[in-house]
């Protein structure tokens, strides 16, 4: 059973506060890591597919990096806004090249005051 | 493009009846993932498809069911309801295309929340 750890559980930050957040996973049969933002009462939203041991990935202000070899990738946010309050899902692949079985960590929900 | 459909949105059933959800994938995407989400547990896997095949389930008992058809669509069934089945379920598709599926970019859908009383 692969265990999925993401902290913190919650974080509050005023606006223009930089953040990051921690997604740990086991570093065997790793294939690729995968990262979203679930805002309330919408779809989790793609923000990075990660697949390979130092990568680093950048979408406008939010950026993730990976460590394959001791198993954690981190995320972070430069200058938060009002809008990137939401809950941030770390998600591996399920130990196997040929399927999509996702298993996502509890998330991490942020909370950015204006 | 649109995006992933789920129907219905809002569902409420009594315990021991039976419910089918249904999602429609992006056009072009063969393959479909079902997901269970509950305040306790988190996103908990529940199916793979891949054209119309089961690749993949989850630990859910055999009340939970799904199919897959020729056009891509996935319906998941839960028989014999239970309050524990109250959650929110959540599709998502993929291209399918990759040889390494683990790497595609997964599209989630809005979910059926399903309310058993």
């Amino acid at each position: 059973i692969l265990n999925v750890e993401q902290s913190p559980q919650s974080l509050h930050v005023q606006e223009g506060d930089s953040t990051n957040f921690t997604c740990s996973f086991p570093s065997s049969n790793f294939y690729a890591l995968h990262w979203y933002r679930w805002e309330t009462a919408k779809s989790p939203e793609a923000l990075f597919v990660m697949t390979l041991n130092g990568d680093e990935k950048k979408k406008g202000r939010i950026s993730a990096t990976l460590n394959t070899k001791e198993g954690y990738s981190y995320l972070y946010i430069k200058g938060s806004q009002p809008e990137d309050s939401a809950t941030y899902l770390c998600a591996p692949g399920a130990g196997s090249s040929n399927t999509g079985k996702l298993i996502f960590g509890q998330g991490t929900t942020l909370q950015v005051k204006p | 493009k649109a995006g992933v459909t789920q129907t219905p949105r809002y569902l409420i059933k009594t315990r021991g009846q039976q419910v089918t959800l249904s999602c429609s994938p992006i056009s072009g995407h063969r393959s479909v993932s079902w997901y269970q989400q509950t305040p306790g547990q988190g996103l908990q896997f529940l199916f793979e498809y891949f054209s119309e095949t089961q690749r993949n389930k989850g630990n859910f008992p055999g009340r939970f069911s799904g199919r897959q058809f020729s056009n891509s669509r996935s319906e998941m069934n839960v028989s014999t309801l239970e309050l524990g089945d109250s959650a929110l379920y959540l599709c998502a598709s993929s291209l399918g295309f990759r040889r390494e599926l683990a790497q595609e970019t997964q599209y989630f859908g809005p979910g059926t929340r399903l309310l058993v009383l």
